[in-house]
């Protein structure tokens, strides 16, 4: 079956610039996660929902950051000014209550 | 900031040797998982063991985990070139539902 997908997987854009970052999860499940990996860690929670809303969103490092899910299922993860210390690749997951999470192949982020 | 600590932060064996990897955390957890990851792609949950349960397998893994050590082990058995990627352990800490991950061991099996 269709795991979760991720578009686009790779972006560059300029510093300053906004991006988008689309995820679709696996249908059905009704929490989302994004995360994000920079080169050689782990990844870092930054927010999650149940549903339509936002259950926690205390991994969002600062206001430029912002993600929606309006219907419950495909999620946006939005970033406004976009700086340099932003490039990383941005994990989506998916899963039904508290189970394992199924991810996706991530989006490779470049700000220039 | 992550939760966990790995090591080794990288472990180079021979085809067909045991694997081991370690991993400690901080706060009380609900459950622990490990995922792999190979170079550039999603990760692959592995095994989940819950707070109550000392030692769980699938296959050729064996995880066990010590709460009064705050410390879980990760054993691969019979390894496999196939097996070469970096695998993480990941808390889910009570009243919470998102992974906190740890560093991660690179693994590489020579074939």
């Amino acid at each position: 079956g269709a795991g979760v997908s991720q578009t686009p997987s790779n972006k560059v854009t300029e510093k300053g610039k906004y991006v988008e970052l689309r995820c679709d999860p696996i249908s059905g499940h009704t929490a989302l996660y994004w995360y994000r990996q920079s080169l050689g860690q782990g990844p870092e929670f930054l927010i999650y929902f149940q549903g339509t809303g936002a259950a926690d969103d205390s991994g969002l490092p600062n206001d430029r950051f912002f993600a929606v899910r309006p219907e419950g299922s495909v999620s946006t993860l939005k970033i406004q000014r976009t700086e340099r210390g932003d490039s990383a690749v941005y994990l989506c997951a998916s899963s039904l209550m508290t189970a394992e999470q199924y991810f996706g192949p991530g989006t490779r982020l470049t700000v220039t | 900031s992550q939760q966990g600590e790995e090591d080794p932060q990288a472990l180079s064996i021979q085809e067909g040797e045991n694997a081991t990897m370690n991993c400690s955390y901080k706060t009380s957890i609900n459950n622990l998982q490990w995922y792999r990851q190979n170079s550039g792609r999603g990760l692959v949950h592995l095994i989940l063991i819950r707070s109550n349960e000392r030692e769980k397998h699938s296959g050729r893994l064996r995880v066990t985990l010590d709460t009064s050590k705050k410390s879980s082990s990760l054993l691969i058995t019979a390894s496999r070139a196939a097996d070469t990627a970096s695998y993480f352990c990941a808390t889910v800490s009570r009243g919470a539902n998102n992974l906190f991950f740890g560093t991660g061991t690179r693994l590489t099996v020579i074939p």
